[in-house]
């Protein structure tokens, strides 16, 4: 099965702070994805990546950044950090085999902004 | 943006009984499906997934796929306490123009009491 790990587990931020949150995979798959969690919205994506080097918007990247300098690698950075970014993210790793990527999810990261 | 719609928002059933859950795409362009379950506190782990019309069936889960209306449904028979967790649908286009990302569903939430 995949490995996707992530760091920190949790995280307690100030607002405005800046907050980095990693993520890396041992299975050298192509894809990774990040994902917040909150009651009510299920998993919205933020940012993915196809390939070293490469960053997408998700559907809600406002307020993120991500860099993926490595395959194995993939980070989430929150510039400014606000309250409403008060979440659970997940990190995914996807290989699309068949022109299609299941999703293979790391143990996610609490992050509390104050 | 596609959006990805799972009836019933929770369901309580009696171990030994059926869980249905549903899911629907507004895209019509969507090729691939998938059920991923998330036990509380813990990532969201791939259950079935499934592609093409018809039928999937492994051990007590079964999938459905109607492409022509983009639902898929999941039945689990013979329910137990262990099955009860969050369920999300995931739809995404995939294919050789390599628009992998999935767009996920709010989620079903399902508790089996014994």
């Amino acid at each position: 099965e995949a490995a996707v790990t992530q760091s920190p587990r949790n995280k307690v931020a100030v607002t405005g702070g800046k907050v980095t949150l990693s993520c890396n995979q041992t299975n050298n798959h192509n894809n990774m994805y990040w994902y917040r969690q909150d009651t009510g919205h299920g998993l919205r994506l933020i940012h993915y990546s196809y390939g070293a080097g490469s960053t997408e918007k998700g559907d809600i990247p406002d307020g993120y950044k991500a860099s993926r300098p490595s395959q194995e690698n993939f980070s989430l950075i929150l510039e400014l950090a606000t309250p409403s970014q008060t979440s659970v993210y997940f990190c995914a790793s996807g290989d699309a085999g068949d022109n299609q990527d299941t999703q293979y999810f790391g143990p996610g990261t609490r992050l509390l902004v104050l | 943006q596609q959006k990805v719609q799972q009836s019933p928002e929770s369901l309580i059933v009696p171990e030994g009984g059926m869980a249905s859950l549903n899911c629907t795409s507004s895209d019509r362009n969507v090729d691939y499906f998938w059920w991923y379950r998330q036990h509380s506190g813990k990532s969201p782990k791939m259950l079935m997934s499934i592609f093409s019309n018809g039928e999937k069936e492994e051990g007590r889960f079964t999938v459905h796929l109607n492409k022509a209306s983009l639902h898929t449904s999941l039945h689990i028979r013979d329910s137990q306490p262990s099955d009860s967790a969050l369920y999300l649908c995931a739809a995404s286009m995939g294919g050789s123009g390599g628009n992998y990302k999935p767009t996920f569903g709010k989620g079903t939430s399902l508790v089996v009491h014994p």
